[in-house]
């Protein structure tokens, strides 16, 4: 009854080599999100899809972008991963709207940069 | 969004209660406290959120000082799979989130 999904749980790639990430759920929740979280310390957001509207936090940066085709599926693009890259990055949903909607995450993909 | 402050780390002894304590003294009328863990090399875990009143839940208890610049996150019986980072955040939205620091609670047997 998994609710989160991503895969793979691992993924390595070449510096500089395009990789993405993916991220689907079985809850039909409207938000979607993407966290980096880097080895020892607080996930950090990178940016969140309320239904198609796109949400990119300010900090973020270019190097990473964002698709989500549909309510079920989201994708993590990194177009040249840098070393600093290597982290966890965490995908999660929560319902439409509101204040008192939880979110719910995914087990995360590690990914390593060689 | 409000920042806010968390013991870097606590233990607690199994089946004892785990009183985790975060201060957000900036934070507005309008956004709520949420508390998430996070079992190591796992996704975080929605525990409890409330705005100004007191919280409980299966997992834990919320209680929030009245002039909420501070609340406590309250695990009854620690259980050694409570052993977590445990993270409060503030939110407007309940949309976007910005993890703080967070405190790694260790329940030792």
């Amino acid at each position: 009854d998994a609710m989160v999904i991503q895969n793979p749980r691992y993924q390595v790639t070449q510096f500089g080599k395009p990789v993405t990430l993916s991220c689907s759920q079985t809850l039909n929740h409207n938000v979607m999100y993407w966290y980096q979280q880097k080895s020892s310390q607080a996930p950090k957001l990178l940016f969140h899809y309320y239904d198609k509207d796109f949400n990119n936090e300010a900090d973020t940066p270019d190097n990473f972008q964002s698709r989500r085709p549909n309510t079920s599926f989201c994708f993590l693009d990194i177009r040249s991963p840098g070393l600093g890259d290597a982290a966890m990055y965490l995908c999660a949903t929560s319902r439409k709207g509101g204040v008192i909607y939880e979110q719910y995450f995914g087990p995360g993909t590690r990914l390593t940069v060689t | 969004d409000a920042k806010t402050t968390q013991p870097t780390s606590m233990d607690c002894a199994e089946g004892r209660a785990a009183n985790l304590p975060c201060n957000h003294s900036t934070i507005s009328g309008n956004e709520y406290v949420y508390w998430y863990r996070q079992i190591h090399s796992q996704g975080p875990q929605y525990i409890i959120h409330g705005l100004k009143n007191n919280e409980t839940n299966e997992m834990a208890s919320l209680i929030i000082t009245e002039d909420r610049k501070s609340s406590t996150l309250i695990l009854p019986h620690a259980t050694l799979r409570d052993t977590a980072v445990y993270y409060c955040i503030v939110s407007n939205t309940g949309n976007q989130f910005y993890f703080g620091t967070g405190t790694s609670l260790t329940v030792i047997p």
